[in-house]
C-alpha cells in the first residue's frame, strides 16, 4: 500500500539542540518534496522544496536532504528556539503530467527553554 | 494582497444539508486543491484543478464536488452532509502547474460539522 510515515507523533528537544525529523514513503516516486510548518488553528506554510535529483537544501537554519533510494527525507532545525515550536507537514508532489500533492500526518516538534 | 480567502470560517449542517465552501485567490495562480484535515490524520487531498475547466480527484473525493469556471475560484461542493465529514478544509492554489506545482499557499480553514 501507499502511505507517508513521518517518525512520530511529538517530539521535544532542548532549545540550541538540533531537531531532526523524518519522512519516510512507500511506494510512491514523487518528483518533488515539499515541507510545511502548522501552527494551531492556522493554515500549513511553506518552508522548503527540494527535487527529486537533489540531494540537499539550506534555507538560514533550516535543512532538508531527500534519498530517492531509501525513499526518505530529513528535515533538520539547527540552534532550535521555542519559536520553532509547531507541527510539521511533509508533503510528497507526485508530478507526471499535473501535480498532485499529498501530505504526511505531520510531527509536533516542542522547544523547551 | 488578500492571498487565499476561504468562506465561511464557521459553519454547521444538520445530516443531507448540502451547502458550498468558497475559495477564492488574488495571486491569478493556475493550481488550486481542496484538503481536508482530521485530528492524527495530516492533511487529505480531495480535489484539485490544473487550470480553469480542468479538475481531478484526490485521496478522498467521495461526497464533495468541484468546478472550476474561473482560474480565481474553487468551491468545493457538499451535496448531502454526513457526520464524516466533519473537519477542518483548506484551500490552497500554487503559481505553476507545469513541472511541478511549487510552493502551496493556504487559506485560513473553513471548520465545518455535521450534526
Amino acid at each position: 500500500s501507499q502511505k507517508i510515515e513521518q517518525n512520530s507523533e511529538a517530539l521535544n528537544i532542548q532549545e540550541g539542540k538540533t531537531a531532526t525529523l523524518t519522512c519516510n514513503y512507500t511506494n510512491y516516486s514523487p518528483a518533488y518534496l515539499q515541507w510545511y510548518r502548522q501552527d494551531p488553528g492556522r493554515g500549513p506554510v511553506f518552508l522548503l522544496l527540494i527535487r527529486e535529483n537533489e540531494k540537499e537544501k539550506r534555507k538560514e537554519r533550516l535543512k532538508v536532504t531527500f534519498d530517492t533510494t531509501l525513499k526518505q527525507s530529513l528535515f533538520h532545525i539547527t540552534a532550535s528556539q521555542p519559536a520553532d515550536s509547531a507541527t510539521y507537514l511533509c508533503a510528497l508532489d507526485l508530478y507526471s503530467s499535473a501535480s498532485k500533492i499529498i501530505f504526511g500526518s505531520g510531527t509536533r516538534l516542542s522547544i523547551r527553554p | 494582497n488578500a492571498g487565499v480567502t476561504q468562506t465561511p470560517k464557521f459553519q454547521v449542517l444538520k445530516t443531507g444539508q448540502s451547502m458550498t465552501l468558497q475559495c477564492a485567490q488574488d495571486m491569478n495562480h493556475e493550481y488550486m486543491s481542496w484538503y481536508r484535515q482530521d485530528p492524527g490524520m495530516g492533511l487529505r487531498l480531495i480535489h484539485y484543478s490544473v487550470g480553469a475547466g480542468i479538475t481531478d480527484q484526490g485521496e478522498v473525493p467521495n461526497g464533495y464536488n468541484v468546478s472550476r469556471s474561473t482560474t480565481e475560484d474553487f468551491p468545493l461542493r457538499l451535496l448531502s452532509a454526513a457526520p464524516s465529514q466533519t473537519s477542518v478544509y483548506f484551500c490552497a492554489s500554487s503559481y505553476s502547474s507545469s513541472g511541478g506545482a511549487g510552493e502551496l499557499f493556504f487559506g485560513e480553514g473553513s471548520r465545518l460539522t455535521v450534526l
